[in-house]
Protein backbone atom coordinates (compact mmCIF):
# COMPACT_ATOMS: atom_id res chain seq x y z
CA UNK A 1 0.00 0.00 0.00
CA UNK A 2 1.05 3.67 -0.27
CA UNK A 3 2.03 5.46 2.73
CA UNK A 4 1.83 9.36 2.70
CA UNK A 5 3.11 11.16 -0.08
CA UNK A 6 4.81 14.79 -0.21
CA UNK A 7 6.23 16.06 -2.93
CA UNK A 8 9.10 17.86 -3.50
CA UNK A 9 11.55 16.37 -1.19
CA UNK A 10 13.76 18.91 -1.59
CA UNK A 11 12.92 22.70 -2.24
CA UNK A 12 15.34 25.32 -2.26
CA UNK A 13 14.12 29.33 -3.02
CA UNK A 14 14.82 32.73 -2.47
CA UNK A 15 13.81 34.37 -0.35
CA UNK A 16 9.91 36.04 -0.75
CA UNK A 17 9.22 33.61 -3.16
CA UNK A 18 6.10 31.49 -2.96
CA UNK A 19 6.49 27.62 -1.63
CA UNK A 20 3.73 25.28 -1.95
CA UNK A 21 4.23 22.12 -0.72
CA UNK A 22 2.23 18.88 -1.49
CA UNK A 23 0.71 16.20 0.44
CA UNK A 24 -1.24 12.90 -0.64
CA UNK A 25 -2.69 11.12 2.36
CA UNK A 26 -3.41 7.30 2.55
CA UNK A 27 -6.24 6.44 0.83
CA UNK A 28 -9.48 6.30 3.14
CA UNK A 29 -7.57 8.20 6.36
CA UNK A 30 -9.60 10.95 7.17
CA UNK A 31 -7.20 13.23 9.56
CA UNK A 32 -4.33 15.07 7.88
CA UNK A 33 -1.85 16.71 9.91
CA UNK A 34 1.02 19.28 9.21
CA UNK A 35 4.27 19.09 10.81
CA UNK A 36 7.62 21.46 11.00
CA UNK A 37 10.51 20.20 12.45
CA UNK A 38 14.27 22.38 13.07
CA UNK A 39 16.67 22.09 15.59
CA UNK A 40 15.62 24.92 17.52
CA UNK A 41 12.06 23.85 17.82
CA UNK A 42 11.40 20.90 17.59
CA UNK A 43 8.33 19.30 16.06
CA UNK A 44 5.79 21.93 15.97
CA UNK A 45 1.53 20.99 14.64
CA UNK A 46 1.04 23.49 12.30
CA UNK A 47 -2.30 22.61 11.44
CA UNK A 48 -5.23 19.26 11.09
CA UNK A 49 -7.96 18.41 9.20
CA UNK A 50 -10.30 16.06 9.62
CA UNK A 51 -12.17 14.87 6.47
CA UNK A 52 -11.29 17.99 4.77
CA UNK A 53 -12.58 20.78 7.53
CA UNK A 54 -9.42 22.06 9.48
CA UNK A 55 -9.69 22.04 12.99
CA UNK A 56 -6.84 23.64 14.45
CA UNK A 57 -4.71 26.35 13.10
CA UNK A 58 -3.32 27.34 16.35
CA UNK A 59 0.18 26.12 15.29
CA UNK A 60 0.34 28.49 12.15
CA UNK A 61 3.30 31.32 12.59
CA UNK A 62 1.27 33.32 10.83
CA UNK A 63 -0.40 34.97 7.81
CA UNK A 64 2.55 33.99 5.50
CA UNK A 65 0.97 30.14 6.03
CA UNK A 66 -1.91 28.95 4.71
CA UNK A 67 -2.96 25.47 4.17
CA UNK A 68 -5.58 23.95 1.93
CA UNK A 69 -7.49 20.79 1.84
CA UNK A 70 -9.95 20.72 -1.34
CA UNK A 71 -10.46 17.04 -1.32
CA UNK A 72 -10.00 14.11 0.54
CA UNK A 73 -6.80 12.74 -1.09
CA UNK A 74 -4.65 16.31 -1.58
CA UNK A 75 -4.03 18.93 0.89
CA UNK A 76 -1.13 21.63 0.15
CA UNK A 77 0.82 23.96 2.58
CA UNK A 78 1.49 27.34 0.83
CA UNK A 79 4.38 29.84 1.97
CA UNK A 80 3.64 33.51 1.08
CA UNK A 81 6.10 35.31 0.83
CA UNK A 82 8.82 32.74 2.02
CA UNK A 83 11.77 33.79 4.72
CA UNK A 84 14.93 32.45 5.40
CA UNK A 85 13.08 31.70 9.12
CA UNK A 86 10.93 29.11 7.41
CA UNK A 87 13.73 26.20 6.68
CA UNK A 88 12.45 23.30 8.09
CA UNK A 89 11.63 19.90 7.21
CA UNK A 90 7.89 20.20 7.03
CA UNK A 91 5.89 16.84 7.14
CA UNK A 92 2.74 15.54 6.76
CA UNK A 93 1.00 12.68 8.38
CA UNK A 94 -2.57 10.92 8.31
CA UNK A 95 -4.42 8.65 10.05
CA UNK A 96 -7.99 6.95 10.60
CA UNK A 97 -9.99 8.38 13.33
CA UNK A 98 -9.99 6.89 16.77
CA UNK A 99 -7.72 7.22 20.20
CA UNK A 100 -5.95 4.08 18.91
CA UNK A 101 -5.06 4.76 15.37
CA UNK A 102 -1.04 5.92 14.96
CA UNK A 103 -0.33 8.68 12.43
CA UNK A 104 1.74 7.67 9.40
CA UNK A 105 3.95 9.94 8.13
CA UNK A 106 5.05 10.77 4.88
CA UNK A 107 8.87 11.67 3.87
CA UNK A 108 8.86 15.30 4.42
CA UNK A 109 9.60 18.20 2.13
CA UNK A 110 13.46 19.61 3.50
CA UNK A 111 12.72 23.79 2.65
CA UNK A 112 15.65 26.03 2.27
CA UNK A 113 14.94 29.50 1.79
CA UNK A 114 17.89 31.40 1.02
CA UNK B 1 1.29 22.30 31.75
CA UNK B 2 2.83 20.88 29.27
CA UNK B 3 0.72 17.79 27.66
CA UNK B 4 3.72 15.47 26.88
CA UNK B 5 6.88 14.97 28.81
CA UNK B 6 10.11 13.33 28.12
CA UNK B 7 12.72 14.85 30.43
CA UNK B 8 15.31 12.87 29.12
CA UNK B 9 17.17 15.09 25.60
CA UNK B 10 19.97 12.16 25.03
CA UNK B 11 21.18 8.96 26.12
CA UNK B 12 23.50 6.38 25.76
CA UNK B 13 23.31 3.01 25.98
CA UNK B 14 25.58 -0.22 25.52
CA UNK B 15 25.03 -2.43 23.11
CA UNK B 16 23.00 -5.47 24.28
CA UNK B 17 21.77 -4.02 26.88
CA UNK B 18 18.14 -2.70 27.60
CA UNK B 19 17.27 0.81 27.83
CA UNK B 20 14.10 2.95 29.00
CA UNK B 21 12.72 6.13 27.40
CA UNK B 22 11.00 8.11 30.05
CA UNK B 23 7.44 9.55 29.28
CA UNK B 24 4.88 11.35 31.31
CA UNK B 25 1.83 12.51 30.16
CA UNK B 26 -1.53 14.95 31.15
CA UNK B 27 -4.50 14.87 30.53
CA UNK B 28 -8.48 15.08 32.27
CA UNK B 29 -9.59 12.19 29.39
CA UNK B 30 -10.24 8.61 31.01
CA UNK B 31 -9.72 7.03 26.89
CA UNK B 32 -6.81 8.03 25.44
CA UNK B 33 -3.96 6.35 23.76
CA UNK B 34 -0.44 6.67 23.61
CA UNK B 35 2.22 5.98 21.01
CA UNK B 36 5.73 6.17 20.40
CA UNK B 37 7.60 7.18 17.23
CA UNK B 38 11.56 6.86 16.15
CA UNK B 39 13.38 9.19 13.78
CA UNK B 40 16.24 7.88 12.63
CA UNK B 41 19.55 10.12 11.37
CA UNK B 42 17.60 9.99 7.83
CA UNK B 43 14.82 11.77 8.75
CA UNK B 44 11.43 9.64 8.69
CA UNK B 45 9.05 8.79 11.47
CA UNK B 46 8.41 5.66 12.06
CA UNK B 47 5.37 4.14 14.26
CA UNK B 48 6.56 1.97 16.97
CA UNK B 49 4.25 0.94 19.59
CA UNK B 50 0.47 2.04 21.15
CA UNK B 51 -0.63 1.43 24.58
CA UNK B 52 -4.70 2.42 25.43
CA UNK B 53 -5.39 3.82 28.54
CA UNK B 54 -7.92 0.73 29.16
CA UNK B 55 -5.61 -1.53 28.47
CA UNK B 56 -4.45 -3.84 31.31
CA UNK B 57 -1.64 -5.28 29.68
CA UNK B 58 1.90 -3.43 29.03
CA UNK B 59 2.07 -3.13 24.71
CA UNK B 60 4.67 -5.10 23.37
CA UNK B 61 5.91 -5.05 20.31
CA UNK B 62 9.37 -7.37 19.40
CA UNK B 63 12.24 -5.91 21.64
CA UNK B 64 9.60 -2.90 22.35
CA UNK B 65 7.75 -2.46 25.52
CA UNK B 66 5.76 -0.20 26.87
CA UNK B 67 5.92 0.11 30.88
CA UNK B 68 2.14 1.96 30.97
CA UNK B 69 1.26 3.35 34.83
CA UNK B 70 -1.61 4.90 34.67
CA UNK B 71 -2.24 6.52 38.03
CA UNK B 72 1.18 7.92 37.95
CA UNK B 73 0.64 9.21 34.45
CA UNK B 74 3.84 7.17 32.47
CA UNK B 75 4.39 5.39 29.48
CA UNK B 76 8.11 4.96 29.20
CA UNK B 77 9.11 2.73 26.44
CA UNK B 78 11.93 -0.12 26.94
CA UNK B 79 14.23 -1.06 24.22
CA UNK B 80 15.19 -4.70 24.98
CA UNK B 81 19.02 -5.77 24.07
CA UNK B 82 19.81 -2.62 21.87
CA UNK B 83 21.50 -2.55 18.78
CA UNK B 84 23.55 0.01 16.80
CA UNK B 85 20.00 0.66 14.54
CA UNK B 86 18.21 1.65 17.53
CA UNK B 87 20.31 5.03 17.90
CA UNK B 88 17.75 7.64 16.81
CA UNK B 89 15.49 10.13 18.18
CA UNK B 90 12.48 8.95 20.18
CA UNK B 91 9.07 10.78 20.64
CA UNK B 92 6.16 10.31 22.54
CA UNK B 93 2.69 11.44 21.63
CA UNK B 94 -0.73 11.32 23.28
CA UNK B 95 -4.08 11.27 21.40
CA UNK B 96 -7.14 12.55 23.11
CA UNK B 97 -10.76 14.26 22.08
CA UNK B 98 -10.99 17.78 21.79
CA UNK B 99 -12.68 19.60 24.02
CA UNK B 100 -15.53 20.23 21.65
CA UNK B 101 -16.71 19.19 18.45
CA UNK B 102 -15.98 15.26 18.43
CA UNK B 103 -12.64 15.52 17.33
CA UNK B 104 -9.34 14.40 18.54
CA UNK B 105 -5.81 16.07 18.89
CA UNK B 106 -2.29 14.75 19.14
CA UNK B 107 0.49 15.82 21.28
CA UNK B 108 4.07 15.09 20.74
CA UNK B 109 7.20 15.63 23.24
CA UNK B 110 10.38 16.84 22.38
CA UNK B 111 11.85 13.70 22.47
CA UNK B 112 14.91 11.54 23.36
CA UNK B 113 17.78 10.80 21.88
CA UNK B 114 19.53 7.95 22.09
CA UNK B 115 22.69 6.67 21.11
CA UNK B 116 24.04 3.19 21.34
CA UNK B 117 27.62 2.25 21.65
CA UNK B 118 29.06 -0.45 20.29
Amino acid sequence: DAGVIQSPRHEVTEMGQEVTLRCKPISGHDYLFWYRQTMMRGLELLIYFNNNVPIDDSGMPEDRFSAKMPNASFSTLKIQPSEPRDSAVYFCASSWTGKAQPQHFGDGTRLSIL
Amino acid sequence: AQKITQTQPGMFVQEKEAVTLDCTYDTSDQSYGLFWYKQPSSGEMIFLIYQGSYDEQNATEGRYSLNFQKARKSANLVISASQLGDSAMYFCAMREDLNSGGYQKVTFGTGTKLQVIP
